[in-house]
């Protein structure tokens, strides 16, 4: 079974930095592109960026382009974001998306940016 | 950028009907598109690919159709379990989603 377990959201102050990850299990993740998809409260969803398989081709949105990096580890299944000088705009859900196609997810971890 | 609008937002429908969401891609987007449910609290759940096709597991009163720009979900006999948002996403240049279609009980 495929499964996606995010973890690292907590409560960040502005301007500050905080590193996601997301656990693989139940597929062969090195063959996988990955993304990171997230939705503030009460809003829609919004993707924000993308990995291939071999790392070798990255996106991202606009809005958090120079600011987040992703990244991935196959030799240990995991999937990473780097989040840096965060924004009350950041607070969201954050969750980790197989492929482009988007057909699993995890589960979600809150990032709350906030004095 | 790719921009999708989804309409209508809001729909109040009752159990039994069918119910048809529209999705419009700002331009030719072929058939990378996807729909997807979402329930309060939990993760979006992928319904169907490339347009029409129905992903594994999928109950087939889940439909999809169009391409290029126009494209359109459909439920055709709408069941308690399916109240709730719904989203299309394309993926022909980077990853956009639409609004979301909030379906409530009437």
């Amino acid at each position: 079974e495929v499964q996606l377990v995010e973890s690292g959201g907590v409560l960040v102050q502005p301007g500050g930095s905080l590193r996601l990850s997301c656990a693989a299990t139940g597929f062969p993740f090195s063959r996988y592109e990955m993304n990171w998809v997230r939705q503030a409260p009460g809003k829609g969803l919004e993707w924000i960026s993308y990995i291939s398989s071999s790392s070798s081709t990255i996106f991202y949105s606009d809005s958090v382009k120079g600011r987040f990096t992703i990244s991935r580890d196959n030799a240990k299944n995991s999937l990473y974001l780097q989040m840096n000088s965060l924004r009350a705009e950041d607070t969201a859900v954050y969750y980790c998306a197989r492929t482009s196609r988007l057909d699993s997810w995890g589960q979600g971890t809150l990032v709350t940016v906030s004095s | 950028d790719i921009q999708m609008t989804q309409s209508p937002s809001f729909l109040s429908a009752s159990v039994g009907d069918r119910v048809t969401i529209t999705c419009q891609a700002s331009q030719d987007i072929d058939t990378f598109l996807n729909w997807f449910q979402q329930k309060p609290g939990k993760a979006p759940k992928l319904l169907i690919h490339d347009a029409s096709k129905l992903q594994t597991g999928v109950p087939s009163r889940f439909s999809g159709g169009g391409s290029g720009t126009d494209f359109t979900f459909t439920i055709s006999s709408l069941q308690p379990e399916d109240f709730a948002t719904y989203y299309c996403q394309q993926y022909d240049t980077l990853l956009t989603f639409g609004g979301g279609t909030k379906v409530e009980i009437k």
